[in-house]
């Protein structure tokens, strides 16, 4: 697809258990970025990639939280032991260059 | 410490009037300034972006104005129509690779 592909698109998930979250950027970008949105607040920066390394993980709440985009393209969030304050929308962005960010629809995580 | 501050949660404006949304930033190393749109249930989505050398930039209906002494962003968006109704975020970026973002403003453009 010519956009970035986020799935799910919605995940309910037990307190305690773990999760994947999966961002497919548009082809060709090399930079990838990971932000989490809560309710009423602008996306919060959690990870930014440059092709496969973790370039800046500076975002990244705790040691629950983990993202590898081992080839270069897609990306995996993993959220270890989650817990019902780690419900939010879990946004991927993809940009070339270091311009402008573009988004996927995002993942709405609900821990319960 | 919220870097962007986007201090009107929401703004009304009647059809064909003009929109303005501001957006104060307090870290002067910012040299990259963005707005996204985002309408519920979807991304957020580009809308303009302004570098630091430059202090206005105008794509169609947008505009956006950089006032670097008052640390001060706004979007204009004139004329205003009722598909331009969504949340307005602010988003700026300096040395490192992260965009740090406003907590956005709901306009709602009257027909």
């Amino acid at each position: 697809g010519a956009g970035v592909s986020q799935t799910p698109s919605n995940k309910v998930t037990e307190k305690g258990k773990y999760v994947e979250l999966r961002c497919d950027p548009i082809s060709g970008h090399t930079a990838l970025y990971w932000y989490r949105q809560s309710l009423g607040q602008g996306p919060e920066f959690l990870i930014y990639f440059q092709g496969t390394g973790a370039a800046d993980d500076s975002g990244l709440p705790n040691d629950r939280f983990f993202a590898v985009r081992p080839e270069g393209s897609v990306s995996t969030l993993k959220i270890q032991r989650t817990e019902r304050g780690d419900s939010a929308v879990y946004l991927c962005a993809s940009s070339s260059n270091g311009g402008e960010a573009f988004f996927g629809q995002g993942t709405r995580l609900t821990v319960v | 410490d919220q870097q962007v501050k986007q201090n009107s949660p929401s703004l009304s404006v009647q059809e064909g009037r003009i929109s303005i949304l501001n957006c104060d930033y307090t870290n002067s190393m910012f040299d990259y300034f963005l707005w996204y749109k985002k309408y519920p249930a979807e991304g957020p989505t580009f809308l303009i972006s302004i570098s630091s050398i430059k202090d206005k930039n105008e794509d169609g209906r947008f505009t956006v104005f950089l006032n670097k002494s008052a640390k001060h962003l706004s979007l204009h968006i004139v004329p205003s129509q009722p598909g331009d109704s969504a949340v307005y975020f602010c988003a700026a970026s300096g040395t490192g690779n992260q965009f740090y973002f406003g907590t956005g403003t709901s306009l709602t453009v009257i027909p």
